[in-house]
């Protein structure tokens, strides 16, 4: 019964390729996230979805397209891609938009490596 | 937008009580503090969070002085599998304060 479940957990693949990456969450909850964490271990925040909105967009290249069908799912569809895409990329979920009072539930990651 | 500036690193030792120190000096009247734990290969947990004097729960507390410039995160008794990365963040109400910096490595040894 994981609260926020995202697949594959790895993606290798080859410069150029179009891949996708889902989540979805059994919460309830109406706002969704995608972050990408580098080696560095910083975590930045890509987009966010509210009941299936966009609500964030964080100067992202156009290559990234997230989809939301229904507020349960966000998914992360990524074109041409690139070595500088490899990282470790998360799906979140809050409760609603209000980030100071809706703590994140973040999902185990999907580690995608560009060779 | 707050910045906030922690550790890189941290050692202890089982048993210990570890205290985490983020500083945020521009905080905002609207700001509240939040931390996450994060292990290897899972995402971030949330731990905590506050936004003046000091807040307990099962997991930590947070002590927040009044000029709220900085907070510190309490760990009572530690054991390794407390060894994680920790991260504070000061949200209000920007999108882009939900970029979580790199965080404090802390590392318990037996």
């Amino acid at each position: 019964d994981t609260a926020v479940s995202q697949t594959p957990k790895y993606l290798v693949t080859q410069m150029g390729n179009d891949k996708s990456i889902k989540c979805e969450q059994n919460l309830g909850h109406d706002t969704m996230y995608w972050y990408k964490q580098d080696s560095k271990k910083f975590l930045k925040i890509m987009f966010s979805y509210n009941n299936k909105e966009l609500i964030i967009n964080e100067t992202v290249p156009n290559r990234f397209s997230p989809k939301s069908p229904d507020k349960a799912h966000l998914n992360l569809h990524i074109n041409s891609l690139e070595l500088g895409d490899s990282a470790v990329y998360f799906c979140a979920s809050s409760q609603d938009r209000r980030i100071n009072n809706s703590p994140l539930h973040f999902g185990n990651g999907t580690r995608l490596t560009v060779t | 937008l707050a910045k906030t500036t922690q550790p890189i690193s941290m050692d202890s030792y089982e048993g210990q009580e570890v205290n985490i120190t983020c500083s945020h000096n521009n905080i905002a009247t609207n700001d509240y503090i939040t931390w996450y734990q994060q292990f290897p290969s899972q995402g971030p947990r949330f731990i905590i969070q506050g936004y003046k004097t000091k807040v307990t729960n099962e997991v930590a507390s947070l002590f927040i002085p009044a000029d709220r410039k900085s907070s510190t995160l309490s760990l009572p008794r530690v054991s390794l599998s407390d060894t994680a990365v920790y991260y504070c963040l000061v949200l209000s109400g920007s999108a882009r304060q939900l970029t979580f910096g790199s965080g404090t490595q802390l590392t318990v040894l037996p």
